[in-house]
Protein backbone atom coordinates (compact mmCIF):
# COMPACT_ATOMS: atom_id res chain seq x y z
CA UNK A 1 0.00 0.00 0.00
CA UNK A 2 1.00 3.44 -0.57
CA UNK A 3 2.30 5.32 2.30
CA UNK A 4 3.12 9.29 3.21
CA UNK A 5 6.34 10.63 0.78
CA UNK A 6 8.43 13.17 2.26
CA UNK A 7 11.33 15.07 1.01
CA UNK A 8 14.15 15.45 0.70
CA UNK A 9 15.20 12.73 3.51
CA UNK A 10 18.07 14.24 4.83
CA UNK A 11 18.89 18.23 4.46
CA UNK A 12 21.60 20.47 5.83
CA UNK A 13 21.67 23.94 6.36
CA UNK A 14 23.35 26.90 8.05
CA UNK A 15 22.12 29.21 10.37
CA UNK A 16 19.91 31.93 8.89
CA UNK A 17 18.93 30.30 5.37
CA UNK A 18 15.74 28.58 4.32
CA UNK A 19 14.43 25.44 3.83
CA UNK A 20 11.60 23.73 2.43
CA UNK A 21 10.24 20.20 3.42
CA UNK A 22 7.64 18.62 1.24
CA UNK A 23 5.22 15.95 2.03
CA UNK A 24 3.00 13.50 0.06
CA UNK A 25 -0.01 12.34 1.34
CA UNK A 26 -1.47 8.60 1.43
CA UNK A 27 -3.85 8.90 -2.10
CA UNK A 28 -7.19 10.11 -1.25
CA UNK A 29 -6.22 11.47 2.13
CA UNK A 30 -7.91 14.77 2.21
CA UNK A 31 -5.83 15.89 5.94
CA UNK A 32 -1.80 16.48 6.23
CA UNK A 33 -0.19 17.08 9.83
CA UNK A 34 3.51 18.44 10.47
CA UNK A 35 5.39 17.34 13.59
CA UNK A 36 9.10 18.54 15.30
CA UNK A 37 10.73 15.81 17.09
CA UNK A 38 13.83 16.91 18.29
CA UNK A 39 16.59 14.63 20.14
CA UNK A 40 15.20 12.15 22.57
CA UNK A 41 11.84 13.65 22.04
CA UNK A 42 8.09 13.06 21.58
CA UNK A 43 6.66 14.20 18.16
CA UNK A 44 5.38 18.14 18.94
CA UNK A 45 2.56 19.06 16.60
CA UNK A 46 3.07 22.05 14.24
CA UNK A 47 -0.13 22.68 11.77
CA UNK A 48 -2.07 20.79 9.99
CA UNK A 49 -4.14 21.36 6.69
CA UNK A 50 -8.05 20.04 5.41
CA UNK A 51 -8.85 20.48 2.12
CA UNK A 52 -6.29 22.59 1.61
CA UNK A 53 -7.09 24.83 4.33
CA UNK A 54 -5.28 25.25 7.50
CA UNK A 55 -7.90 23.39 10.44
CA UNK A 56 -5.29 23.41 13.69
CA UNK A 57 -2.02 25.39 14.92
CA UNK A 58 0.35 23.81 17.18
CA UNK A 59 3.69 25.17 18.84
CA UNK A 60 4.78 26.45 15.21
CA UNK A 61 7.47 29.63 15.06
CA UNK A 62 6.48 32.35 13.10
CA UNK A 63 9.51 31.66 10.99
CA UNK A 64 7.90 28.63 9.87
CA UNK A 65 4.82 29.01 7.56
CA UNK A 66 3.42 26.08 5.45
CA UNK A 67 0.72 25.48 2.85
CA UNK A 68 -1.47 22.52 1.32
CA UNK A 69 -1.78 22.68 -3.00
CA UNK A 70 -4.28 21.48 -5.13
CA UNK A 71 -2.90 18.07 -5.30
CA UNK A 72 -3.07 17.72 -1.57
CA UNK A 73 0.88 17.73 -1.16
CA UNK A 74 2.42 20.18 1.79
CA UNK A 75 5.43 22.52 1.80
CA UNK A 76 6.75 23.11 4.99
CA UNK A 77 8.69 26.23 4.76
CA UNK A 78 11.26 27.28 7.46
CA UNK A 79 13.15 30.63 7.50
CA UNK A 80 16.25 32.08 9.33
CA UNK A 81 16.85 28.83 10.64
CA UNK A 82 18.37 28.26 14.21
CA UNK A 83 20.31 25.50 15.36
CA UNK A 84 17.18 24.56 17.55
CA UNK A 85 15.73 24.01 14.40
CA UNK A 86 17.34 20.56 13.91
CA UNK A 87 14.98 17.95 13.95
CA UNK A 88 13.14 15.33 12.39
CA UNK A 89 10.15 16.32 10.94
CA UNK A 90 7.58 13.98 10.11
CA UNK A 91 4.38 14.89 8.08
CA UNK A 92 1.11 12.51 8.48
CA UNK A 93 -1.85 12.06 6.39
CA UNK A 94 -5.29 10.85 7.36
CA UNK A 95 -8.76 10.53 5.53
CA UNK A 96 -10.98 12.59 7.55
CA UNK A 97 -13.92 13.23 5.42
CA UNK A 98 -14.09 9.00 5.76
CA UNK A 99 -14.45 9.70 10.06
CA UNK A 100 -11.73 8.22 10.50
CA UNK A 101 -8.75 10.32 12.74
CA UNK A 102 -5.87 7.70 12.45
CA UNK A 103 -3.00 9.29 11.35
CA UNK A 104 -0.01 7.79 9.22
CA UNK A 105 3.23 8.68 8.97
CA UNK A 106 6.18 9.23 6.71
CA UNK A 107 9.78 8.88 7.22
CA UNK A 108 10.62 11.97 7.89
CA UNK A 109 13.05 14.51 7.07
CA UNK A 110 16.07 15.25 9.09
CA UNK A 111 17.15 18.71 9.26
CA UNK A 112 20.21 19.87 10.48
CA UNK A 113 21.27 23.44 10.90
CA UNK A 114 24.93 24.05 11.41
CA UNK B 1 3.14 18.13 34.09
CA UNK B 2 2.81 16.61 30.92
CA UNK B 3 -1.10 15.98 29.96
CA UNK B 4 0.36 12.50 28.63
CA UNK B 5 2.28 10.50 31.04
CA UNK B 6 4.44 7.81 29.74
CA UNK B 7 6.92 5.54 31.90
CA UNK B 8 9.95 5.95 29.12
CA UNK B 9 11.83 2.59 30.17
CA UNK B 10 14.08 0.97 29.11
CA UNK B 11 12.02 -2.06 29.25
CA UNK B 12 13.91 -5.63 28.60
CA UNK B 13 12.03 -8.65 28.25
CA UNK B 14 13.46 -12.35 27.15
CA UNK B 15 11.15 -13.66 23.67
CA UNK B 16 8.16 -14.82 23.87
CA UNK B 17 7.45 -12.48 27.14
CA UNK B 18 4.01 -10.55 27.40
CA UNK B 19 4.57 -7.01 26.78
CA UNK B 20 2.53 -4.30 29.31
CA UNK B 21 2.94 -0.52 28.35
CA UNK B 22 1.01 2.31 29.74
CA UNK B 23 0.04 5.74 29.79
CA UNK B 24 -2.19 7.81 32.15
CA UNK B 25 -3.49 11.53 30.84
CA UNK B 26 -5.29 14.15 32.50
CA UNK B 27 -7.51 15.98 29.68
CA UNK B 28 -10.56 14.16 29.73
CA UNK B 29 -11.49 15.51 26.20
CA UNK B 30 -9.03 12.99 25.01
CA UNK B 31 -11.42 10.93 22.62
CA UNK B 32 -9.13 9.39 20.10
CA UNK B 33 -6.50 7.22 21.10
CA UNK B 34 -3.01 5.03 19.35
CA UNK B 35 -0.66 3.33 19.61
CA UNK B 36 2.69 3.56 17.36
CA UNK B 37 5.63 1.87 16.95
CA UNK B 38 8.94 3.71 16.67
CA UNK B 39 12.21 2.31 15.34
CA UNK B 40 15.66 4.25 15.78
CA UNK B 41 15.52 6.97 13.24
CA UNK B 42 12.45 6.24 11.22
CA UNK B 43 8.37 7.66 11.41
CA UNK B 44 5.94 6.70 13.73
CA UNK B 45 4.11 3.44 12.60
CA UNK B 46 0.39 2.86 13.76
CA UNK B 47 -0.64 -0.04 15.79
CA UNK B 48 -3.57 0.58 17.08
CA UNK B 49 -6.58 2.92 17.10
CA UNK B 50 -9.35 2.74 19.00
CA UNK B 51 -12.04 5.98 20.30
CA UNK B 52 -13.67 3.84 23.66
CA UNK B 53 -13.32 2.25 26.43
CA UNK B 54 -12.91 -1.11 26.09
CA UNK B 55 -10.59 -4.08 24.78
CA UNK B 56 -9.56 -3.76 20.89
CA UNK B 57 -7.10 -6.86 19.20
CA UNK B 58 -5.20 -7.30 16.46
CA UNK B 59 -3.01 -10.07 15.97
CA UNK B 60 -0.30 -10.32 19.21
CA UNK B 61 -1.45 -6.27 19.97
CA UNK B 62 -4.25 -5.65 22.20
CA UNK B 63 -5.17 -2.08 23.44
CA UNK B 64 -6.73 -1.16 26.05
CA UNK B 65 -8.60 2.19 27.43
CA UNK B 66 -10.45 2.81 30.54
CA UNK B 67 -11.80 6.57 30.26
CA UNK B 68 -12.79 6.29 33.97
CA UNK B 69 -9.61 6.10 34.84
CA UNK B 70 -7.94 8.14 32.54
CA UNK B 71 -5.26 4.96 31.71
CA UNK B 72 -5.00 3.34 28.26
CA UNK B 73 -2.51 -0.22 28.17
CA UNK B 74 -0.83 -2.09 24.99
CA UNK B 75 -0.31 -5.68 25.62
CA UNK B 76 2.31 -7.64 23.32
CA UNK B 77 2.23 -11.35 23.09
CA UNK B 78 4.61 -13.60 22.61
CA UNK B 79 7.02 -10.54 21.73
CA UNK B 80 10.02 -10.97 19.37
CA UNK B 81 13.24 -9.44 19.11
CA UNK B 82 12.01 -7.64 15.96
CA UNK B 83 9.13 -5.70 18.38
CA UNK B 84 11.98 -4.04 20.04
CA UNK B 85 11.42 -0.17 19.70
CA UNK B 86 9.93 2.46 21.30
CA UNK B 87 6.20 2.40 21.78
CA UNK B 88 4.07 5.98 21.57
CA UNK B 89 0.98 6.22 23.06
CA UNK B 90 -0.56 9.31 21.54
CA UNK B 91 -4.61 10.80 21.89
CA UNK B 92 -6.57 13.69 20.16
CA UNK B 93 -9.07 15.54 22.10
CA UNK B 94 -12.01 15.96 20.22
CA UNK B 95 -12.83 18.82 17.59
CA UNK B 96 -9.39 19.34 17.21
CA UNK B 97 -6.31 17.84 14.78
CA UNK B 98 -3.08 17.29 17.00
CA UNK B 99 -1.95 14.44 18.91
CA UNK B 100 -0.57 14.53 21.88
CA UNK B 101 1.95 12.04 22.50
CA UNK B 102 3.32 10.23 25.26
CA UNK B 103 7.20 10.34 25.55
CA UNK B 104 7.55 7.33 24.33
CA UNK B 105 8.78 3.64 26.35
CA UNK B 106 11.60 1.92 24.70
CA UNK B 107 11.47 -2.03 24.24
CA UNK B 108 14.26 -4.34 24.30
CA UNK B 109 13.39 -8.04 23.31
CA UNK B 110 16.22 -10.13 23.85
CA UNK B 111 16.77 -13.82 22.37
Amino acid sequence: AAGVIQSPRHLIKEKRETATLKCYPIPRHDTVYWYQQGPGQDPQFLISFYEKMQSDKGSIPDRFSAQQFSDYHSELNMSSLELGDSALYFCASSLVRGGSYEQYFGPGTRLTVT
Amino acid sequence: QKEVEQDPGPLSVPEGAIVSLNCTYSNSAFQYFMWYRQYSRKGPELLMYTYSSGNKEDGRFTAQVDKSSKYISLFIRDSQPSDSATYLCAMTPYNTDKLIFGTGTRLQVFP
